[in-house]
């Protein structure tokens, strides 16, 4: 796919360092969040996700917080990786008045970029 | 290991020719969507499917793009006449939304298109 690249924020890391990926959602009502990630020339994939009655969900090296009060979600990557470099998008799920529930509402993304 | 597949996976006309992308959905799955991603835009959605019945389409501009679902295994977007404006990575994704907890999406590989 091609990856939003003129505006989008950047992270750069050292391979083996921990990365902190930020977003901001808008709906204080949402109640399910994903992490996707997109490597260069293919669609998103499917990182990780939390309901909004949980505030931490682990997966392997990924751990997704969410904090409801100032309604924000981080994607920590434990260890960082090569392979770990692509653009990162928040996503919650759509509201009654944001298109409705089956839809999800995608952030800009965050490109990570790890260095050797 | 079930996934979304889309043809073709690049495609070149020239402005004015019509252009169908196919999107074959995970087997089971309810939920069809069409994106569109471009280095300005992000990702936008352009129209999604629950049960083979569209229900939003008001991101697709409706005088050239159409999207139809003939059966469960294929979704298309057709876009008549095409413009240099329409080039871009039109994803494909499908998800199962029975339960309005969870409305995760698997993407396809995307169709890039450009239209010279």
């Amino acid at each position: 796919g091609e990856n939003v690249g003129l505006h989008l924020p950047t992270l750069s890391v050292q391979e083996g360092d921990n990365s902190i990926i930020n977003c901001a959602y808008s709906n204080s009502a949402s109640d399910y969040f994903i992490w996707y990630k997109q490597e260069s020339g293919k669609g998103p994939q499917f990182i990780i996700d939390i309901r909004s009655n949980m505030d931490k969900r682990q997966g392997q090296r990924v751990t997704v917080l969410l904090n409801k009060t100032v309604k924000h979600l981080s994607l920590q990557i434990a260890a960082t990786q090569p392979g770990d470099s692509a653009v990162y998008f928040c996503a919650e799920k759509g509201s009654l008045f944001s298109g409705g529930y089956n839809k999800l509402i995608f952030g800009a993304g965050t490109r990570l970029a790890v260095h050797p | 290991d079930a996934r979304v597949t889309q043809t073709p996976r690049h495609k070149v006309t020239e402005m004015g020719q019509e252009v169908t992308m196919r999107c074959q959905p995970i087997l089971g799955h309810n939920t069809v969507f069409w994106y569109r991603q471009t280095m300005m835009q992000g990702l936008e959605l352009l129209a999604y499917f629950r049960n083979r019945a569209p229900l939003d389409d008001s991101g697709m501009p409706k005088d050239r793009f159409s999207a139809e679902m003939p059966d469960a295994t294929l979704a298309t977007l057709k876009i008549q006449p095409s413009e240099p404006r329409d080039s871009a990575v039109y994803f494909c994704a499908s998800g199962y939304t029975g339960d309005r907890r969870r409305v995760q999406q698997f993407f396809g590989p995307g169709t890039r298109l450009t239209v010279l």
